[in-house]
């Protein structure tokens, strides 16, 4: 596709259980980030890479949240044994370099989370 | 570390006319980015206009232009002849031009333009 794609737009999971969320960066892009937006918040970083690596996993909040590009294409953040706190809209954003090379960060329309 | 704020939750303007929505931040860096992102409720974030903390002259693109003033460290952007379409949750948002791509972003400005 032409854009940034995320998938499943909406998932609402029960409170203990395992999540997965994918994202389909644009082709050719070989930064990707994860954001976290929760409800009347702006994003908050959560993880970068660069080609297949994490460069900067530092916004990871606890050792619940992993994510991988084991292709550096497409990415999976996972979220273990997920808590209500957990929900928020995930954002997933490709650049072609580094974003201060660039300065623009192409954002896909994120994967609404809802925990019960 | 660095903060970014954004003070008006919401702001409203009538069509045709111009706006102003405000952001001040907080660093210790010299050198940075200064970034304005439109968020319609698609949820798909869309770079509006980008600053480089080096360039005293202000950024401009089409109807959208920042106000930079890097000793106050404020960051606001005006829209001119505001349209329907610009209504959408606005961003102001930080990054460190070196070490890291992590943006910074504020809690959001939300635009209502009215016909």
């Amino acid at each position: 596709g032409a854009g940034v794609s995320q998938t499943p737009s909406n998932k609402v999971t029960e409170k203990g259980k395992y999540v997965e969320l994918r994202c389909d960066p644009i082709s050719g892009h070989t930064a990707l980030y994860w954001y976290r937006q929760s409800l009347g918040q702006g994003p908050e970083f959560l993880i970068y890479f660069q080609g297949t690596g994490a460069a900067d996993d530092s916004g990871l909040p606890n050792d619940r949240f992993f994510a991988v590009r084991p292709e550096g294409s497409v990415s999976t953040l996972k979220i273990q044994r997920t808590e209500r706190g957990d929900s928020a809209v995930y954002l997933c954003a490709s650049s072609l370099e580094r974003t201060s090379d660039t300065g623009e960060l192409f954002f896909g329309e994120g994967s609404r989370l809802t925990v019960l | 570390a660095q903060t970014v704020t954004q003070s008006q939750p919401e702001m409203s303007v009538q069509e045709a006319e111009t706006v102003t929505l405000s952001c001040t931040y907080d660093t210790s860096e010299n050198n940075y980015y200064l970034f304005w992102y439109k968020q319609p409720p698609s949820r798909q974030m869309i770079l509006v206009i980008r600053q480089e903390a080096y360039k005293q002259q202000n950024a401009t693109e089409n109807r959208f232009s920042v106000n930079f003033q890097k000793a106050a460290k404020s960051f606001s952007l005006k829209i001119s002849d505001s349209q329907l379409g610009d209504t959408a949750m606005y961003f102001c948002a930080f990054m460190k031009s070196y070490n890291t791509d992590k943006l910074i972003f504020g809690t959001g400005t939300r635009l209502q333009v009215f016909p």
